[in-house]
Order: structure tokens, then sequence, then C-alpha cells
């Protein structure tokens, strides 16, 4: 079993959707959540980041982790067409002494006119 | 704005040639990262590096090499180019890996 868990998609929806994106991992320890934007040809971009869990929002995105359930989400509301993109989380720990995180593979998003 | 830039886009090399990639970071960051992605596999970790003249192996450095002579500059070595290793390069650096990396925008790097 793998780490963390996405699934490549692509998820395709209309715009003005709302996009749920999600990651499993299997390492309890982890602790720190990152979400990374990846546009075609370019180097991923930070989204978001929340530490434990509970739900952070900036905009028209939403973080959310239960940790309880190894779970973490992102939500994009009135999804665009320039969201069009690959997703990918990202979860680190303390322990260890490491802070380099474990990526997903990330989940190819599709947002249609 | 923060930056960490890739000195190529795009990149072309014959196979046992020696590739140097180089990424720089305006940012005073003492972490940088070498990436590699590819399709279906995600991204693997290289090299990365806590501080000038230090270096640490990640996941797959085989065939590779690093340098870190300032802060400021973190370079990427393949020694001897092989086809395996065409793939998109990126490079990173963070205040801590906790918080989250900024990322360069690539080096697309084909080896034939």
């Amino acid at each position: 079993q793998k780490e963390v868990e996405q699934d490549p998609g692509p998820l395709s929806v209309p715009e003005g959707a709302i996009v749920s994106l999600n990651c499993t991992y299997s390492n309890s320890a982890f602790q720190y959540f990152m979400w990374y934007r990846q546009y075609s040809r370019k180097g991923p971009e930070l989204l978001m980041y929340t530490y434990s869990s509970g739900n952070k929002e900036d905009g028209r995105f939403t973080a959310q982790v239960d940790k309880s359930s190894k779970y973490i989400s992102l939500f994009i509301r009135d999804s665009q067409p320039s969201d069009s993109a690959t997703y990918l989380c990202a979860m680190s720990s303390d322990s260890g002494g490491s802070y380099i995180p474990t990526f997903g593979r990330g989940t190819s998003l599709i947002v249609h006119p | 704005d923060v930056k960490v830039t890739q000195s190529s886009r795009y990149l072309v090399k014959r196979t046992g040639e020696k590739v140097f990639l180089e990424c720089v970071q305006d940012m005073d960051h003492e972490n940088m990262f070498w990436y590699r992605q590819d399709p279906g596999l995600g991204l693997r970790l290289i090299y990365f590096s806590y501080d000038v003249k230090m270096k640490e192996k990640g996941d797959i450095p085989e065939g590779y090499s690093v340098s870190r002579e300032k802060k400021e500059r973190f370079s990427l070595i393949l020694e001897s180019a092989s086809t395996n290793q065409t793939s998109m390069y990126l490079c990173a650096s963070s205040f801590s890996g906790h918080y989250g990396y900024t990322f360069g925008s690539g080096t697309r790097l084909t080896v034939v």
C-alpha cells in the first residue's frame, strides 16, 4: 500500500460545479497537509497548507483534514475552466527528524465551459 | 514576487553527455530540492540540501550528483546522461518542508 493514495482521474466537471479532490494516507504521524496545483508544463504551486485536523478556507478553496479517517480533501466552489490542472496533495510529519513531504501522484481536473 | 528559477525550460542532450541543471532561489531559503516527475510515477526526490556545501540523497540518487556552493544556487548534475533520465526535472526551495515548497517551472530534459 502506498503511503499516500490519490485517484489520478481525469475528473471532468462543468463550469460552476463544486469539485471534491481527495487523498487517503496510511501514516498516522502525518500532521502537515498541503495541496498544490500544477498547470501543464509548469511546476507545482502551493495552494493550501493546514496543520492537524480541521478546515481551512481561502476564497473558492477549502481544505479539510480528517485525521481519524486518514483522509484529506480539497473543495473548489464555482469551478472555472482556469482551475483545469493537476492537483497534488502532500503531507509530512515531525517524526524521524525529517520534514520531507510525501506527495500523492496527483488528480487531473478538467473544468469544461 | 519570490522565485525559484531554473535555467532551461527545455534541453536535448545526447547519451553519455554530462548535463548540468541549474536552479537559483531568491528567498534566502536554507533548504533546496531536486525532483523528477514522470507520468504515473509522480514526484520522486533525487537530492536535497539543508545548507551550503551540504547534500543528502533522496529516493533515486543513482546517476545524479549535486552541488551547492552558494546558498541561493543548487545544481543537479547528470554524470553520463542516459535515455532513462529523460524526464521533467523540478527544483524547489523551502523554509521548512512542513509549510510547503516553492517550485521552479521545471526543465524538460530529453536524452537521445
